[in-house]
């Protein structure tokens, strides 16, 4: 089994702060995924990376694939209350079972 | 119109009953699963299905059987119903997976189990 090993587990910060959540494995990946889940809800992804090195930004939120295709982080700027939730990185190896961090849950107060 | 639709949203059931959840997805998706997460806000996998053919089943025991009667059908059938089975289930469904990895995996809104 491929573990992903997500960190902080737990961030609790003010509105108009940044911050990291990373994504380690010591196994590669063909790709990752970002999903946000939100409380009594499923997760929904944001984004997938593919290719080692990559960057990829939606709005504010950005992600990076590491060189090595084993790890990922995904920055936060100028965060706002709405971005508050839990956030999972998943991964498939050659396998294609899909596997998921532990999760980061997220607190942005106003 | 919802994509990924789980029945029913909250089970609560006494120890030993048997029990099922019922998952649909609209997108004509190839590829389904079922999922677990814990307490902890973990998500691990269950099963996966293909087109009605079972392709992942990741140690769970077996008491738990899913059934799928179509591509756009998975179900989850619990007996026996133990305390540790308390969770939250979700169903989610993808294309089949291509060579670059797996695809976006679209999940319903959850089956909240409580064993009491």
């Amino acid at each position: 089994t491929q573990l992903l090993e997500q960190s902080p587990q737990f961030l609790s910060i003010q509105e108009g702060e940044n911050l990291t959540v990373y994504c380690n494995s010591s196994s590669v990946f063909s790709s990752l995924q970002w999903y946000r889940q939100e409380p009594g809800e499923g997760p929904v992804l944001l984004v997938t990376v593919v290719t080692g090195g990559e960057v990829k930004k939606l709005k504010r939120l950005t992600f990076q694939f590491g060189d090595a295709r084993k790890d990922s982080s995904l920055h936060i700027t100028a965060a706002q209350p709405g971005d508050t939730g839990l956030y999972l990185c998943a991964g498939a190896g050659g396998s294609y079972i899909p596997t998921f961090g532990r999760g980061t849950s997220l607190i942005v107060h106003p | 119109d919802t994509a990924v639709s789980q029945t029913p949203k909250y089970l609560v059931t006494q120890m030993g009953n048997d029990k099922s959840i019922k998952c649909e997805q609209n997108l004509g998706h190839d590829t389904m699963y079922w999922y677990k997460q814990d307490s902890k806000k973990f998500l691990k996998i269950m099963f996966s299905y293909n087109n009605k053919e079972l392709i992942i089943n990741e140690t769970v025991p077996n008491r738990f059987s899913p059934k799928s009667p179509d591509k756009a059908h998975l179900n989850l059938h619990i007996n026996s119903l133990e305390l540790g089975d308390s969770a939250v289930y979700f169903c989610a469904s993808t294309t089949n997976g291509g060579g670059q990895g797996f695809d976006e995996q679209f999940f319903g809104p959850g089956t909240r189990l409580t064993v009491l």
